[in-house]
């Protein structure tokens, strides 16, 4: 089955700068790469997401980098803000496998204002 | 404001108890999942619905019991738990099993004593 490892498991910014965290998948047939966020007693909540026909997605501060070759995707939060400090979790997902995702283990970001 | 309302927001059983956590969506989504979540921990998938019919039990013990009466209610039987269940439980609604973006509730917070 799929695997997803996620890196790194805990990342501290300071305010303004940016943050980059790294996941690697295992199974090249693998189509479908969201990033959940999730605060701390919330719910995880979809922040952006990637098929595997596009290279690079943006939404404002979040960027999504995927390459298919080397099998890894990253997630990019530019201008960080204090309310982006939160878990984000990865996940890879087969087309034929009915979307059932495969998550990463998860980065606690923390924000220093 | 979200959009999988899930009650009880908290529980907490004896091992020897029944109860049930439910789970509503007017999304009109097809797909419906109950997730199990460990403290810092990512999501671990336990049932998928389709179109109101289970299509993927991921070995989850039988005092876990899942139901889905219609398209927009899904419930989650409890009977006989162990201390090592207690976690939040988590649902989520997609509008297929296509790869198309998880809808996650708030979760119940599960405490089994």
């Amino acid at each position: 089955g799929e695997n997803v490892e996620q890196h790194p498991s805990t990342l501290s910014v300071q305010e303004g700068d940016s943050a980059v965290i790294k996941c690697t998948y295992s199974d090249s047939a693998s189509n479908y790469f969201p990033w959940y966020k999730q605060e701390l007693g919330k719910r995880p909540q979809l922040i952006i997401d990637i098929r595997s026909n596009v290279g690079e997605k943006k939404d404002q501060r979040i960027a999504v980098t995927l390459n298919k070759t080397a099998k890894h995707f990253s997630l990019h939060i530019t201008e960080t803000q204090p309310e982006d400090s939160a878990v984000y979790f990865c996940a890879a997902s087969l087309n034929n496998a009915g979307n059932m995702l495969t998550f990463g283990g998860g980065t606690r970001l923390m924000v220093k204002p | 404001d979200t959009e999988v309302t899930q009650t009880p927001k908290h529980l907490v059983m004896g091992m020897t108890n029944k109860k049930s956590l439910k789970c509503e969506q007017h999304m009109g989504h097809r797909a419906m999942y109950w997730y199990k979540q460990k403290a810092k921990k990512p999501p671990e998938l336990m049932f998928v619905y389709s179109y109101e019919k289970l299509s993927i039990n991921e070995s989850v013990p039988s005092r876990f019991s899942p139901e889905c009466p219609n398209s927009s209610l899904l419930n989650l039987h409890l009977h006989a738990l162990q201390p090592e269940d207690s976690a939040l439980y988590l649902c989520a609604s997609s509008r297929d099993r296509g790869n198309s973006p998880l809808h996650f509730g708030n979760g119940t917070r599960l405490t089994v004593t």
